[in-house]
């Protein structure tokens, strides 16, 4: 299973938006709307901000949002803050009792 | 508050085993509402999915890079997650992460214990 493909960075100024793709395809990202978002901070654990898709969890500001389009699902991320830099990622179920990671982006709030 | 911590992490010679332990509290660990995963992620690098048990322990899954070798189990009695962890390689060094429902609403992650496999 190969991993998801993101844009390996991608920054924007206070205020600005910013959004990451995740690339995948019909067995994976097309096929489900089990996709995921999480945030991770260096040397942190993850943090889920965007489920199925476009849910977000309690406690995350809307500020975080997702969307999906055939076999690209997408995360926004409107009125950069400067807690928003940190490593993004995205996963995928992947049928087969199987799940799938993005490649990762790196946020960076100039 | 929820909490899951992970213990048994550290340095291994390939070809050796090793048992990890996730300690879960603040929610009722049985919950059929909830699966158990192991998310690994190698120095640099990003996350990879490494294995799922269902509530009861009924149901497991496994990446192919992990199957017949990575074993997950799980003490309901005991509110303990383990990942049993056998012929291992240098690319299982990792960080090791014990999560809830990790893809989900309700999911929630482990600090993560560190396996380093080098001889």
């Amino acid at each position: 299973q190969s991993a998801l493909t993101q844009p390996p960075s991608a920054s924007g100024s206070p205020g600005q938006s910013v959004t990451i793709s995740c690339t995948g395809t019909s067995s994976d990202v097309g096929g489900y709307k089990y996709v995921s978002w999480y945030q991770q901070h260096p040397g942190k654990a993850p943090k889920v901000m965007i489920y199925e898709v476009s849910q977000r969890p309690s406690g995350v500001p809307d500020r975080f949002s997702g969307s999906k389009s055939g076999n690209t699902a997408s995360l926004t991320v409107s009125g950069l803050q400067a807690e928003d830099e940190a490593d993004y990622y995205c996963s995928s179920y992947a049928g087969n009792n199987n799940y799938v990671f993005g490649t990762g982006t790196k946020v960076t709030v100039l | 508050e929820v909490q899951l911590v992970e213990s048994g992490g550290g340095l291994v010679q390939p070809g050796g085993s090793l048992r990890l332990s996730c300690a879960a509290s603040g929610f009722t660990f049985s919950s059929t509402n909830y699966w158990m995963h192991w998310v690994r992620q190698a120095p640099g690098k990003g996350l990879v999915w490494v294995s799922r048990i269902n509530s009861d322990g009924s149901r497991t899954d496994y990446a192919d890079s992990v199957k017949g070798r990575f074993t997950i189990s799980r003490d309901n009695a005991k509110n303990t997650l383990y990942l049993q962890m056998n012929s291992l390689r240098a690319e299982d060094t990792a960080v090791y992460y014990c999560t809830r429902d990790f893809d989900a609403g309700s999911g929630f992650w482990g600090q993560g214990t560190l396996i380093t496999v080098s001889s």
